[in-house]
């Protein structure tokens, strides 16, 4: 089956304790981004991927990592989590980054809810 | 400043009858809006686009209708099932942005049997 995982699902974890949230898919997708989602704010991309090694920002990039060492992994990293990163993330794919009629549908992973405390 | 903006967080509609949502927008430079609809504990899915070189799209249920001069575009669902009851996002992306896409807040549709 074609999907985007993410995990974990759920996470809490306590301000500046590291932590990694993974995100796989099996499409063989170029692009991948990370996005985070809060209540009267939609999603908002924290960073993107147009494919191996190359990544870069989004709109709100401060206090993220990310590395795109292999085409299906595109994992998140919090070097030291703050209370305001509590949010709901989401990874999602697509097969064809570009722009205009050439966009292609992102996949999007079911979601990981973290809280930092 | 959202550059995507639903005004309404919620609407309900009778099972049945037309559902309609809107999505404003600001930036000139957007050049194709999708509609993705997202139900709890799931990621979003997408339900439909449009270039800005059209003015509506359709598919089964669902049309898209694009007012550039308005910079205004809306989702019409017909006739609406209780399977549509999820929250559905606008979004949309300007020519050399490098498939960004700028997302609204979100409308909770609810369909009442």
């Amino acid at each position: 089956e074609a999907q985007v995982t993410q995990n974990p699902r759920y996470l809490i974890t306590v301000t500046g304790k590291k932590l990694t949230v993974t995100c796989s898919q099996n499409m063989n997708h170029e692009y991948m981004s990370w996005y985070r989602q809060d209540p009267g704010l939609g999603l908002r991309q924290i960073y993107y991927s147009m494919n191996v090694e190359v990544t870069d920002k989004g709109d709100v990039p401060e206090g993220y990592k990310v590395s795109r060492k292999e085409k299906r992994n595109f994992p998140l990293i919090l070097e030291s989590p703050s209370p305001n990163q509590t949010s709901l993330y989401f990874c999602a794919s697509s097969p064809r980054p570009g722009q205009g009629k050439y966009n292609s549908p992102l996949h999007f992973g079911n979601g990981t809810r973290l809280t930092v405390t | 400043d959202q550059q995507v903006k639903q005004n309404s967080p919620s609407l309900s509609v009778q099972e049945g009858r037309i559902s309609i949502l809107n999505c404003d927008y600001t930036n000139s430079m957007f050049d194709y809006f999708l509609w993705y609809k997202k139900y709890p504990a799931e990621g979003p899915t997408f339900l439909i686009s449009i270039s800005s070189i059209k003015d509506k799209n359709e598919d089964g249920r669902f049309t898209v209708f694009l007012n550039k001069s308005a910079k205004h575009l809306s989702l019409h669902i017909v006739p609406s099932q209780p399977g549509d009851s999820a929250v559905y996002f606008c979004a949309a992306s300007a020519l050399g942005s490098n498939y960004q896409l700028i997302w609204g807040a979100g409308t909770k549709l609810i369909i009442k049997p």
